[in-house]
């Protein structure tokens, strides 16, 4: 069985910095995907970034961008430019091939100081 | 990517009850899924609803309790069967983010919150 590890409950950064959220993962799959969602009080999920397992460039998204480690099973975010709507739980996930059922992290709530 | 709307957005049920939480979605997706994200906790699968058969359900969720229909290909619901205090959850309905295709990603619904007294 496949799982996520995000050791970090809860990160805070100033305005403007950069921040990295870490995710650790255990599977036997070579292919599978993994993503990185936010989840404001609005509760809405979105998708920050996705990489997929058979790439080595690292994911970006304009300020989000990915340290794809895979013989480590690291996946850790990062956050530049931090701005205050940037506060939200971040949730990283991971998802085997052909199988669209998302295992989710427990999450780390960020927090964007003024 | 495909829109989702979700009904309710949030509802107060009383124990013993049920609810039936819906999903709409404007394109037509192969998969859909209901996840369960529990107070203060992650995201947990139920199930998946299958379109024209019966849903495949996770460790932990049974049909009795949680029955999940799929008439077509941009619709499902979720019904949260005589309800307790334990089912006070965020219901969230995600569907595969390519029409037609699986494996690369889910889009959620705005979910439901569930609110047993």
């Amino acid at each position: 069985a496949q799982t996520v590890t995000q050791s970090q409950p809860e990160m805070s950064v100033q305005e403007a910095e950069t921040v990295t959220l870490s995710c650790t993962y255990d599977t036997s799959e070579n292919n599978y995907y993994l993503f990185w969602y936010k989840q404001p009080p609005s509760r809405q999920m979105i998708l920050v970034i996705r990489q997929e397992a058979y790439k080595q460039q690292n994911a970006t998204e304009n300020r989000f961008s990915v340290n794809f480690q895979k013989a480590a099973k690291s996946f850790s975010l990062k956050i530049s430019d931090s701005q205050l709507g940037d506060t939200a739980m971040y949730f990283c996930a991971f998802m085997k091939l052909n199988n669209n059922d998302m295992r989710f992290g427990a999450g780390t709530r960020l927090t964007v100081k003024p | 990517s495909a829109v989702i709307s979700q009904k309710p957005s949030r509802d107060i049920c009383q124990r013993g009850t049920s609810l039936t939480i819906q999903c709409q979605v404007d394109s037509q997706v192969t998969m859909m899924f209901w996840y369960r994200q529990q107070p203060g906790q992650s995201l947990t699968l139920i199930a998946t609803a299958n379109q024209g058969s019966e849903a495949t359900y996770e460790s932990g969720f049974v049909i009795d309790k949680f029955p999940i229909s799929r008439p077509n290909l941009t619709f499902s619901t979720l019904t949260v069967s005589n309800m307790s205090p334990e089912d006070s959850s965020i219901y969230l309905c995600s569907v595969d983010s390519i029409p037609g295709q699986g494996g690369y990603g889910v889009n959620f619904g705005q979910g439901t919150r569930l609110t047993v007294v």
